[in-house]
């Protein structure tokens, strides 16, 4: 079955723009995460969404990150005035979201602001 | 606040040697874990799973969970040069946030 789907796959802005990254979970999956990952280092947690409960929105770095989750289903990451220290992969799961299930990762969205 | 705690590495074996990677974590409610490899510039992949005290082996794998010690591992025999990745592991801390190591880097030299 179809994967997790993240859109872009590569993103070019310039620093002060705000983007928006898109993630498609796998049908059926109530959570999803959102993971920023800089060059050689390991995986920074973002935010945390369980069905219908509120996120879990302790790991975004700043008031610029938000994101939200329609329906619960499709997610969208928004960064707002981009500075350089944004650049980086930005990662999407999702699990069954039941006990002690796995994530599954999209291929994620290199971001570049320049 | 869980945590996983990993060393980071890098760890390097010969080529068909074992690698044994570790993991440590803080909440002594955790049950199972996961190991994730992660190739470079690709996504983790979900590689193993425990779910009780002891060991399990698929393949060359071998995931180990004792939860007196509070540690997992995976052991990784005859090293290849293909499993060079960076492996993570993974509380996933029943049904709510899963918590993540910083990941080890393993080099397996041919």
């Amino acid at each position: 079955g179809a994967g997790v789907s993240q859109s872009p796959s590569n993103k070019v802005t310039e620093k002060g723009k705000d983007v928006e990254l898109r993630c498609d979970p796998i049908s059926g999956h109530t959570a999803l995460y959102w993971y920023r990952q800089s060059l050689g280092q390991g995986l920074e947690f973002l935010i945390y969404f369980q069905g219908n409960s509120a996120p879990d929105k302790s790991g975004l770095p700043s008031d610029r990150f938000s994101a939200e989750r329609t329906g619960g289903s499709v997610s969208t990451l928004t960064i707002q005035r981009t500075q350089q220290e944004d650049s980086a992969v930005y990662l999407c799961a999702s699990s069954i979201g039941q006990g002690t299930s796995p994530l599954h990762f999209g291929n994620g969205t290199r971001l570049t602001v320049t | 606040q869980k945590e996983v705690e990993q060393n980071s590495g890098p760890l390097s074996v010969p080529e068909g040697a074992i690698a044994s990677l570790n993991c440590t974590y803080s909440d002594r409610g955790s049950q199972s874990f996961f190991w994730y490899r992660q190739y470079s510039g690709k996504s983790p992949e979900l590689i193993m799973s425990i779910y009780s005290n002891g060991d399990k082996e698929d393949g060359r794998f071998t995931a180990q969970l004792n939860k007196a010690s509070q540690y997992v591992s995976l052991l990784i025999r005859d090293s290849q040069p293909s499993d060079s990745a960076t492996y993570l592991c993974a509380d996933p801390t029943g049904g709510f946030k899963t918590i993540f190591g910083a990941g080890t880097r393993l080099f397996v030299k041919a």
